[in-house]
């Protein structure tokens, strides 16, 4: 079965740090790939995609993400964080055959410090 | 625009009762999921719905869980004679159809059974 794995769960920065939360996913077609972020009280909203072409893709307030095939990971970077940027994210998974839906992480929360 | 609306945004039950959540989807989105988030766990998918064809209920954890979508619109999820395990936050999510289009998410319903 296909799953995504984030292997961070919780992670604390200080502000200006680097960001970088892995994800890695198993499965062996072509798959579209997401990051989502859930800012506390808010709905899920989506941070970047993947779909096809230049594997690092720019999303939202200044975080970019590299998919590299060989290694089945999509990590999401950041070079400098903000306090705003508190935050639970989640790598997602869309196979480009079968199932339409998402295939979620187990998210990973981080928390700035100012 | 409007976004996805969810209702209730809370609702309590006692084990053993029937609850029905409402999902209503971005007007013009054919594509309709919907997910449970459990306290330290990611989005589990639990069914989806696009246009007229047959739902994918390939997620629904158990026959207690049924869902319809009337019109193409309005999508109900009925939990019968619920359970503990059932307490989670019941996402709904909605998207034009095909891969590249994203999905949108609704603020949920939490979910207490009692």
């Amino acid at each position: 079965a296909q799953s995504v794995s984030q292997h961070n769960h919780h992670v604390i920065l200080s502000e200006a740090a680097s960001l970088e939360l892995g994800c890695n996913y198993s499965y062996g077609g072509t798959v579209n790939l997401f990051w989502y972020v859930q800012y506390p009280g808010q709905h899920l909203q989506l941070l970047l995609k993947y779909f096809s072409g230049d594997p690092l893709v720019k999303g939202i307030k200044g975080f970019e993400a590299e998919f590299i095939k060989s290694k089945f990971s999509f990590n999401l970077r950041k070079p400098s964080v903000q306090w705003s940027d508190t935050a639970e994210y989640f790598c997602a998974v869309k196979r480009n055959t079968g199932r339409r839906a998402l295939t979620f992480g187990s998210g990973t929360r981080l928390q700035v410090q100012p | 625009g409007a976004g996805v609306s969810q209702s209730p945004s809370n609702k309590v039950t006692e084990k053993g009762k029937d609850v029905e959540l409402r999902c209503d989807p971005i007007s013009g989105h054919t594509a309709l999921y919907w997910y449970r988030q459990s306290l330290g766990q990611g989005l589990e998918f639990l069914i989806y719905f696009q246009g007229n064809s047959a739902p994918d209920k390939s997620g629904l954890p158990s026959d207690r869980f049924s869902a319809e979508r009337t019109g193409g619109s309005v999508s109900t999820l009925t939990i019968q004679r619920t359970q503990q395990e059932d307490s989670a936050v019941y996402l709904c999510a909605s998207s034009f159809p095909g891969q590249q289009y994203e999905q949108y998410f609704g603020p949920g319903t939490r979910l207490t059974v009692t």
